[in-house]
């Protein structure tokens, strides 16, 4: 079982280049989501997706937007990057609510 | 603002030690408190605890909730190097939707052989 795959595992980008970062699911959950994590900061939650067609901002979305392709994509697009979007980012799913995320390994994104 | 906080950030113990990691949370509305457990990269889930004093048990893993002073502690005995992690603590608020986790800043486990 695949589980939850993010491509790529790692970027460099230039101030103000754009990019997206695409996820995938194979056990049909009906939640997506993408958080970023900084050093010392925890994971913070940038947006989610509660089921296919719906979208919703999290703790912090500004520089962010996603798309929910289908059930199975949830793709995030930094449309003009900036250093401060230099993190670790995990796409995760989950049958429904919050409880049990299943985690993709992350895209190491450098910003420079 | 929903708010939880770890300690120790950073502990380092022997193979065979008992170690107590703490999570000390403020939410709206509680709904469930999570421990997840990262090795190198995607967390992994360890605990959902709702109810206040039960325990929940996985080997030599544990943890139980104390819903009326806010905290949860995450107990490993008999610790080995496999258990070198950063060891995380999410809850969940019923206000923000069944879909919004705040997680901690992580307790970075180091255990020495």
């Amino acid at each position: 079982n695949a589980g939850v795959t993010q491509t790529p595992k790692f970027q460099v980008l230039k101030t103000g280049q754009s990019m997206t970062l695409q996820c995938a699911q194979d056990m049909n959950h009906n939640s997506m989501y993408w958080y970023r994590q900084d050093p010392g900061m925890g994971l913070r939650l940038i947006y989610y997706s509660a089921s296919e067609g719906t979208t919703d901002k999290g703790e912090v979305p500004n520089g962010y937007n996603v798309s929910r392709l289908n059930k199975r994509e949830f793709s995030l697009r930094l449309e003009s990057a900036a250093p401060s979007q230099t993190s670790v980012y995990f796409c995760a799913s989950s049958v429904g609510g919050s409880e049990k995320l299943f985690f993709g390994s992350g895209t190491q994104l450098s910003v420079l | 603002e929903d708010k939880v906080v770890q300690s120790p950030l950073s502990l380092v113990v022997h193979e065979g030690d008992t170690v107590t990691l703490n999570c000390s949370y403020e939410v709206t509305n509680f709904r469930s408190l999570l421990w997840y457990k990262q090795e190198k990269k995607a967390p992994t889930f360890l605990f959902m605890l709702t109810s206040s004093g039960i325990e929940k048990k996985s080997g030599r893993l544990s943890s139980i909730l104390d819903k009326k002073e806010l905290f949860s502690i995450l107990n490993i005995t008999a610790t080995q190097t496999g258990d070198s992690a950063v060891y995380l603590c999410a809850v969940e608020d019923r206000t923000q939707g069944a879909q919004k986790l705040v997680f901690g800043q992580g307790t970075r486990l180091t255990i020495n052989p």
